[in-house]
């Protein structure tokens, strides 16, 4: 079993709707990022989190830390949302190196 | 442009060749990394450099030689690779290790042949 999980793994959507993405992990960790992939590789940060809630714009990003589980929501999607996204979390304790350990990737297609 | 920049960005060589990838930051973080992503797979992390100083080689073989001659460049020198090493090579920065303006790159999209 992968310390971080993600579901769905692929995800079709209707422009204009509500988006989720959940990621779950087994570790104690210090922190946990938000990715997004576009085709051709770049990966961007959307968030860091290590409590509560984030917002940029349409996209929000919760975490619960004591259940171990964060979600990406995009409201009112846009094609232009179609990509990879990515949870990372970064593992606490002992001598950190910044490693992230990632999900397999939640590869979500927005149709017009 | 995130700020950290690859080259090249794609790359054909051959299982004899001797190739480099480099990464360059002008952010003015002060860790590096290398990661690898192979088709269908998560994410691995390959090396990590802190202060210019080498802090995890996570197993990685010997074909992949990492370089950090300055906070703002790293290296990834190739030689005698094989197929299934062809994948998405991804350079990183941050500044301290992980927490703060985790930035990567284009990448570079090596296929060895």
């Amino acid at each position: 079993k992968n310390e971080v999980e993600q579901s769905p793994q692929n995800l079709t959507a209707q422009e204009g709707e509500f988006i989720t993405i959940n990621c779950s992990y087994s570790v104690g960790i210090s922190a946990l990022h938000w990715l997004q992939q576009h085709p051709g590789g770049g990966i961007v940060s959307l968030f860091m989190l290590s409590s509560g809630k984030k917002k940029h714009g349409r996209l929000i990003a919760t975490i619960n830390i004591q259940e171990k589980h964060s979600s990406l929501h995009i409201t009112a999607s846009h094609p232009r949302d179609s990509a990879v996204y990515i949870c990372a979390v970064l593992n606490a304790g002992g001598t950190s190196y910044g490693k992230l350990t990632f999900g397999q990737g939640t590869i979500l297609t927005v149709h017009p | 442009e995130t700020g950290v920049t690859q080259t090249p960005r794609h790359l054909v060589m051959g299982m004899t060749n001797k190739k480099s990838l480099k990464c360059e930051q002008h952010l003015g973080h002060n860790a590096m990394y290398w990661y690898k992503q192979s088709a269908k797979k998560p994410l691995e992390l390959m090396f990590v450099y802190s202060l210019e100083e080498r802090v995890e080689n996570n197993s990685v073989p010997s074909r992949f030689s990492p370089e950090c001659p300055n906070s703002s460049h790293l290296f990834l020198h190739l030689h005698t690779l094989q197929p299934e090493d062809s994948a998405l090579y991804l350079c990183a920065s941050s500044q301290g290790l992980g927490h703060y303006g985790y930035t990567f790159g284009s990448g570079t999209r090596l296929t060895v042949v």
